[in-house]
């Protein structure tokens, strides 16, 4: 079974400080990892994707397999960065999406 | 860019009627749509999953008879709520997705059941 966790249901940081969000998953084959972001009123919207290994707005996120983990960081907050992060999960084409519960990011100035 | 329309934003009916959710993909076909439910300040919740021209395979827990789920062409899914309760009011966003090309959501509908 497919399973994503974010341990940290808030998390507040200054402006210009690292901020690291937690994410582990559990799934017995080869997973795609995501990380969607949703701004205040707004949809959801793609913020990484593991495979394309590119950083987005100063995120980045490694998949280490040998820790089933795919935290996202950035190394220096900014205020526009405060939104809900989910990561979630797929195994992969068009295979269903499972999503953590949620990071709330608070960038306080 | 792909883009997904959901409609309508928002809607809100007596307890006991229907309600119809729909979920385009425009400039692109989708091959598989999703239905999520997202509670207030919780996460989203999947609650099935719809390809073109079959049936929608519902996650544990979900009833396929409350929530109807039609994806009768490559841009279109609608989800139904029958018989409508306040227990169901909520928010109910769509996804959809292209082989292996990302998923793309819509802007959700909120729900409201009186």
């Amino acid at each position: 079974a497919q399973r994503v966790t974010q341990p940290e249901k808030l998390l507040s940081v200054f402006k210009g400080a690292p901020v690291e969000l937690k994410c582990n998953y559990s799934y017995s084959g080869s997973p795609e990892l995501f990380w969607y972001v949703q701004y205040s009123r707004q949809r959801l919207q793609l913020l990484l994707r593991h495979i394309s290994r590119e950083s987005i707005k100063g995120f980045t996120a490694d998949l280490n397999k040998g820790e089933t983990s795919f935290h996202l960081k950035k190394p220096f907050a900014q205020e526009e960065d405060s939104a809900m992060y989910y990561c979630a999960l797929s195994g992969g084409g068009s295979e269903k999406l499972v999503f953590g519960k949620g990071t709330k990011l608070t960038v306080n100035p | 860019g792909a883009v997904v329309s959901q409609h309508p934003s928002w809607v809100i009916c007596k307890s006991g009627t229907s309600v119809k959710i729909e979920c385009r993909s425009l400039d692109f076909q989708a091959t598989t749509m999703f239905w999520y439910r997202q509670f207030p300040k919780q996460s989203l919740m999947l609650m099935a999953t719809s390809n073109e021209g079959s049936k929608a395979t519902y996650e544990q827990g979900v009833e396929k008879d409350k929530f109807l789920i039609n994806h009768a062409s490559l841009t279109l899914s609608t989800l139904t709520v029958t018989s409508a309760h306040p227990e169901d009011s909520s928010f109910y966003i769509c996804s959809a997705t292209r082989q292996s090309r990302g998923y793309t959501f819509g802007s959700g509908t909120r729900l409201t059941v009186v």
